[in-house]
């Protein structure tokens, strides 16, 4: 079984300058999140989806942070304008539900100059 | 708020020692309860996994977790480590009316000696 795919894995911008992450999740698996995991910290949770419904995206920062899944599948985030802060590692993960054990993508990690 | 404490940032032991990870959290009502572990170089997994019945559930590579409600608490514990179990292990909490948001600690690096 394929897991959760992400793209790309690195990515070094400068600071106000635009970026996009994709997440494939586990094929049948209606949830999906991004989670954002900062150095030394664990993931926090920035969005949920319930197939394409945000149905928790209380942490996102929405001035700067967007997201959207298309068709109930594949997931894209963005930032724009980066900031330094942005610096991090995003994490996509998917499950059967909202109660189901989640499988997490390799990240993507963001760095910000 | 729900928040995940785990007592340890790194850990160094040596091969065939016995490993505990504390893991703290803050929620009163029901909750599901994960540790998850990221050897070096590759992605979060599932380490094992607790939603109910008996509190004491194994994993995979011969951890176990025990689920103290009265405590709050739920420790990782493994009774001898291997080299390959240099990693970081995080404890994460499902809480809320089971949403699916993970709160996760802040992770503890287990370096483990041959």
């Amino acid at each position: 079984e394929a897991g959760v795919v992400q793209s790309p894995r690195y990515k070094i911008i400068e600071k106000k300058q635009p970026v996009a992450f994709w997440c494939n999740p586990i094929s049948g698996h209606n949830t999906l999140y991004w989670y954002r995991q900062n150095l030394g910290q664990g993931p926090e949770l920035l969005i949920r989806y319930e197939n394409e419904e945000a149905v928790d995206d209380s942490q996102l920062p929405k001035d700067r942070f967007s997201a959207e899944r298309l068709k109930g599948v594949d997931s894209t985030l963005k930032i724009q304008p980066a900031e330094l802060g942005d610096s991090a590692v995003y994490l996509c993960a998917s499950s059967l539900g909202p109660g189901y054990e989640q499988f997490f993508g390799p990240g993507t990690r963001l760095t910000v100059l | 708020a729900q928040s995940v404490s785990q007592h340890n940032h790194h850990v160094i032991l040596s091969e065939a020692a016995s490993l505990e990870l504390g893991c703290n959290y803050s929620y009163g009502g029901t909750v599901n309860l994960f540790w998850y572990v990221q050897y070096p170089g590759q992605h979060l997994q599932l380490l094992l996994k607790y939603f109910s019945g008996d509190p004491l559930v194994k994993g995979i590579k011969g951890f176990e977790a025990e689920f103290i409600k009265s405590k709050f608490s739920f420790n990782l514990r493994k009774p001898s480590v291997q080299w390959s179990d240099t990693a970081e292990y995080f404890c994460a909490v499902n809480g809320s009316g089971n949403t699916g948001k993970l709160i996760f600690g802040q992770g503890t690096t287990l370096q483990v000696k041959p």
